[in-house]
């Protein structure tokens, strides 16, 4: 069985870090790419981050490029989102989502639970 | 950046009936070189996370009932549910996977008249 566990979240100041992870289990992490997804309180969906599977080719939206950073660990079937200068609007459920392939996008066939993110003074 | 657009916003129907949910994006989303719409659509019910119901368009996910189903190409697509469940009761998303940022729809939300 597919999981993917979240973890990492919290309360943060304005301005500060925090580095989220994702345990994978279940499936060959290495073959497949990873997803960063964040959906704030009562709001709609919004595509954060995407990793190949071996880490040579990253993609973030505009929204956060330049202060997150994605990555994987094949070693240790886990994905990262290292998340720095946090800013209000970035408060949000934080989702890890698996690929259905590894070098291509072509969905998101399966989620984990998330971590909540709140920026907050 | 490719803008996704959803409408309507939310639409109610009556057990058994038809829902149709449109999605147009403000490029083309058909690949050339597999002829192929990267083009998928979800399903989200409160609590949960997202749901892959539809791939590339109009390939149905492994599992998915039957009464889904996907369809258009280029810039304009449909979620069809043929006969409304009341497990069917979420919001549905649309995202595209042609090119980066992968932008998702606004969501529609369906509910039971």
């Amino acid at each position: 069985e597919v999981q993917l566990v979240e973890s990492g979240g919290g309360l943060v100041q304005p301005g500060r870090s925090l580095r989220l992870s994702c345990a994978a289990s279940g499936f060959t992490f290495d073959n497949y790419a990873m997803h960063w997804v964040r959906q704030a309180p009562g709001k709609g969906l919004e595509w954060v981050s995407v990793i190949n599977w071996n880490g040579a080719r990253v993609d973030y939206a505009d929204s956060v490029k330049g202060r997150f950073t994605i990555s994987r660990d094949n070693a240790k079937n886990s994905l990262y989102l290292q998340m720095n200068s946090l800013r209000a609007e970035d408060t949000a459920l934080y989702y890890c989502a698996k690929d259905k392939d590894g070098s291509g996008w072509y969905g998101l066939d399966y989620w984990g639970q998330g971590t909540l993110v709140t920026v907050s003074s | 950046d490719i803008v996704m657009t959803q409408s309507p916003d939310s639409l109610a129907v009556s057990l058994g009936e038809r829902a149709t949910i449109n999605c147009k994006s403000s490029q083309s989303l058909l690949h050339s070189s597999n002829n192929k719409n990267y083009l998928v659509w979800y399903q989200q019910k409160p609590g949960q996370p997202p749901k892959l119901l539809i791939y590339w368009a109009s390939t149905r996910e492994s599992g998915v009932p039957d009464r889904f189903s996907g369809s258009g190409s280029g810039t304009d697509f449909t979620l069809t549910i043929s006969s409304l469940q009341a497990e069917d009761v979420a919001v549905y998303y649309c995202q595209h996977f042609y090119s980066s940022p992968l932008t998702f729809g606004p969501g529609t939300k369906v509910d039971i008249k």
